[in-house]
């Protein structure tokens, strides 16, 4: 299966804490992107990060990528309530596909 | 920020039965995509569509499902005798520039079979 694996599949943290997510990929790759969903709603994009770039800043999320691992990471600083849900690193290789990872749910609690 | 809408919410349908899920993509994409997740799980990829015609398709997409671009504004996705395995949220998405960029999804058809 090209199917990206994300550990770990489930993380509780307090309001405040930092969120590590890390994604690991199977093939070549022309970029990674990670998205957010909400309890099975649609699927929000966060940031995208190109095979030529190591890291990448967007307000609080922070995404590594290393592509001699195939591997990228995603950091949320200082969690809210409101980070709480789904996190999913995807990739692609060609323009047609976008491959999506099994998701890391999040459980960020006051 | 412009948003792919889709339609129904919600569709159940019995064993057999063809369904057509919908799909307003955002108007100056180029590039249209069907994903599906079935309760809980990963994400699925299904099929692709540029320029009129499947770029690519996953081994899911098999001869019961099609997509079809009627006009400048709507994306369908058929299934033309469902299966019980069928049943899951079925996601369409687009872009501009294909997966170069981020892809724009909408909120998702929830289909049940029974």
């Amino acid at each position: 299966s090209q199917q990206g694996e994300e550990d770990p599949q489930a993380l509780s943290i307090q309001e405040g804490e930092n969120a590590t997510m890390n994604c690991s990929y199977k093939t070549s790759i022309n970029n990674l992107q990670w998205y957010r969903q909400n309890s099975g709603r649609g699927l929000v994009h966060l940031i995208l990060i190109r095979s030529n770039e190591r890291e990448k800043h967007s307000g609080r999320l922070r995404v590594t990528l290393d592509t001699s691992k195939k591997s990228s990471s995603l950091l949320i600083t200082a969690s809210r309530a409101a980070d709480t849900a789904s996190y999913f690193c995807a990739y692609t290789g060609t323009a047609s596909k976008l491959t999506f990872g099994t998701g890391t749910r999040l459980q960020v609690t006051l | 920020e412009p948003e792919v809408t889709q339609t129904p919410s919600h569709q159940v349908t019995q064993m057999g039965q063809e369904v057509i899920l919908r799909c307003v993509p955002i108007s100056n994409h180029l590039y249209f995509y069907w994903y599906r997740q079935i309760l809980g799980q990963k994400v699925e990829f299904l099929v692709s569509f540029y320029n009129n015609e499947i770029s690519e398709k996953s081994e899911i997409f098999d001869d019961q499902f099609s997509v079809e671009r009627p006009d400048g504004s709507n994306f369908t996705l058929k299934i033309r005798s469902t299966k019980l395995e069928d049943s899951a949220m079925y996601f369409c998405a687009s872009s501009y520039h294909g997966t170069d960029e981020k892809l724009f999804f909408g909120s998702g058809t929830q289909l049940s079979v029974l």
